[in-house]
């Protein structure tokens, strides 16, 4: 079974620290993605990537940064953390120019 | 604009009791239609990706279909275990990965 794993299932952090979100795929997939969910909006993508070192922004790229320096490890990094990136983050990964299939369990993230 | 819609918001049916939820979609040009399910707290997981007009996919008591205009996600005989959130999205012509999201049919099968 494909697997997508996260760093942290819950996370607290202060306004302006550095933070940093994890995902690791073990399938050899090309594409990673990272998301945003919030009651409301549903799944916003934030950046995806189509190989390593490539990235590409999505529709809320604003005080998001990412990195991919190996092909299954794909970070999301808020450089400056706000109370407004308080929500669920969900990395996913797939094969090829496909959309997403395989997601992570999510990193709820609280901003205080 | 792009643009993908489901309906109902909420749905709450009987054990037993069939029914469909409806995602419509206003795209440039349609790559795929993506159909997930989630449980509260967990990430979406993969049901069907249907990619032309008149495709039908099938998985336990789900059944996914697809027109010009919208897609289907039949639901026979639920059972409780059925309910969760289902989310539509589309990939749309030109896009590497990007999908668009609907805001999801959120089931409830009552025993």
């Amino acid at each position: 079974d494909v697997k997508v794993t996260q760093s942290s299932r819950y996370l607290v952090k202060r306004t302006g620290e550095k933070v940093f979100l994890e995902c690791v795929q073990d399938m050899d997939h090309e594409n990673m993605f990272w998301y945003r969910q919030d009651p409301g909006l549903g799944l916003r993508l934030i950046y995806f990537s189509y190989d390593v070192k490539m990235k590409e922004k999505g529709d809320i790229p604003e005080g998001y940064s990412v990195s991919r320096e190996k092909k299954e490890r794909f970070s999301l990094i808020l450089e400056s953390a706000s109370t407004n990136q308080t929500s669920m983050y969900l990395c996913a990964s797939t094969r090829l120019a496909g959309g997403p299939k395989f997601f992570g369990p999510g990193t709820r993230l609280t901003v205080l | 604009e792009d643009q993908v819609t489901q309906s109902p918001e909420a749905l709450r049916l009987q054990e037993g009791e069939s029914s469909s939820l409806n995602c419509s979609y206003t795209v440039s040009g349609l790559r795929g239609l993506f159909w997930y399910r989630q449980d509260p707290g967990k990430g979406p997981e993969f049901l069907f990706t249907l990619y032309s007009a008149g495709e039908e996919k099938e998985k336990e008591r789900l059944k996914a279909t697809l027109t010009k205009k919208e897609s289907f996600l039949h639901i026979t005989a639920p059972k409780p275990e059925d309910s969760a959130t289902y989310l539509c999205a589309v990939q749309t012509s030109g896009n590497t990965g990007k999908l668009i999201f609907g805001q999801g049919t959120t089931l409830q099968v009552k025993p």
